[in-house]
């Protein structure tokens, strides 16, 4: 099946700072979500990106679906932020998941 | 959002007894997946119907089973429950290739 891999596994932030979550897969996909899961438990969609740019207030993330990987930007992070982030790829029928990037932002 | 509802957002059982986990997704979901997520573990694949049907299954022990219903609403029966099924059980439903996750139960194994 389809490898998924996301760098760094964890991260510990000061508030207001930037950071980049990377996410790789290991065969050519049609579908890339980004989701945060936050302390409840819940996955949150954040973005569904199989390729090009977006943005969502100060998030953003790139999709390079040639060279298989995808990139989530956090930036000015806020507390709110804290949480799992978790890449996820569509292949083989089912939805793929990384191990996820374990973010911390601390006040 | 595009809102999969999932009931009970909470359960525990003792062990060898049987649970019933249900997901209501929004008409438009064309396929129902089932995802179980350990503690501290990404989320892992069960099984997903497409169209009522069952499409694919993954790591889905034995004692699991699942079914999609006219209504399109799907329900994870699990029996002889284990310590280790101790988990948070999602229902995601897809629309034009994308999913969309409902709150998830959180069943405890006791």
């Amino acid at each position: 099946g389809i490898q998924v891999e996301q760098s760094p596994p964890d991260l510990i932030l000061q508030e207001g700072a930037n950071s980049t979550l990377r996410c790789n897969f290991s065969d050519s996909v049609n579908n890339l979500q980004w989701f945060h899961q936050n302390p409840w438990g819940q996955l949150i969609n954040l973005f569904y990106i199989p390729s090009g740019t977006k943005q969502n207030g100060r998030l953003s993330a790139t999709t390079v679906a040639t060279e298989r990987y995808s990139l989530l930007y956090i930036s000015s992070s806020q507390t709110t932020d804290s949480g799992v982030y978790f890449c996820a790829v569509y292949g083989n029928n089912r939805l793929a998941f990384g191990k996820g990037n374990q973010v911390v932002v601390i006040p | 959002a595009a809102g999969v509802i999932q009931s009970p957002r909470h359960l525990i059982k003792e062990k060898r007894e049987t649970a019933t986990l249900k997901c209501y997704p929004i008409p438009r979901h064309d396929t129902v997946y089932w995802y179980q997520q350990g503690p501290g573990q990404d989320p892992q694949f069960l099984i997903s119907f497409y169209e009522k049907m069952q499409s694919d299954k993954g790591s889905i022990p034995d004692r699991f089973s699942a079914q999609q219903f006219s209504d399109y609403h799907s329900e994870l029966n699990m029996s002889s429950l284990e310590l280790g099924d101790s988990a948070l059980y999602f229902c995601a439903g897809r629309e034009n290739t994308e999913a969309f996750f409902g709150q998830g139960t959180r069943l405890t194994v006791v």
